[in-house]
């Protein structure tokens, strides 16, 4: 049972455009939401993230949101540059006693093109 | 860089070995996991531990085992390889929560894992 979801296997997008990557989650004990970005024979890397208690956060060119009500997170970049052709995954932590476990969706891979 | 080192970045082996792969940190975090990642899955936790000699299991834990013996090393086993066991494994650590919040992970650069 995947508590989380990214739909879109793939997507792709001029430079200078907006890219929406989307993410599902089910489980309504998620309070935390991050981002991450992977690059082909690298680790993930952190990107953006956003807590339970806001539903819009900001960090240049990246910006997340967050639908409590529908259980729904989105990564917009604006604007797109080919640099950020990568695979991204969402990720989701849940209050308590968690271990600070992240639960990853099944990522989308982000081409830009120039 | 980041702290963290993987080893080996690559390994082939044959069904039924033992293999054993290696976390590094220097970053003196409490946390670590390993997670394993295949096309369509994305990243499934496999164990993780919350400080030295104290593991636990993720959701894809059967046919591995950990041991973390100090605080920057963690040893992900796979007691005797199979071939649904070739994959990306990756190692993340985090300093978990400060304040209330959590800080994420740092990943490590990957093994690439395949049996045959």
């Amino acid at each position: 049972d995947q508590q989380v979801k990214q739909n879109s296997p793939s997507l792709s997008v001029q430079e200078g455009r907006i890219s929406i990557l989307n993410c599902d989650y089910t489980n309504s004990m998620f309070d935390y939401f991050l981002w991450y970005k992977k690059y082909p024979a690298e680790g993930p890397t952190f990107l953006i993230s956003i807590s339970s208690i806001k539903d819009k956060n900001e960090d240049g060119r990246f910006t997340v949101f967050l639908n409590k009500s529908a259980k729904h997170l989105s990564l917009h970049i604006v604007p797109s540059q080919p640099g950020d052709s990568a695979v991204y995954f969402c990720a989701m932590l849940a209050g308590g006693t968690s271990y600070g476990k992240l639960t990853f969706g099944q990522g989308t891979i982000l081409t830009v093109h120039p | 860089d980041a702290g963290i080192t993987q080893s080996p970045r690559h390994k082939v082996t044959e069904t039924g070995t033992p293999v054993t792969l290696r976390c590094h940190q220097t970053e003196n975090h409490r946390y670590m996991y390993w997670y394993r990642q295949d096309p369509g899955h994305g990243l499934r936790l496999i164990h993780y531990s919350y400080g030295v000699k104290d593991t636990d299991k993720g959701e894809v834990s059967d046919g591995y085992s950990v041991s973390r013996s100090k605080t920057e090393d963690f040893l992900l086993t796979l007691e005797s390889a199979t071939s649904s066991q070739t994959s990306v494994y990756f190692c993340a650590i985090s300093k978990g929560e400060t304040g209330g919040r959590n800080y994420g992970y740092t990943f490590g650069s990957g093994t690439r894992l395949t049996v045959v």
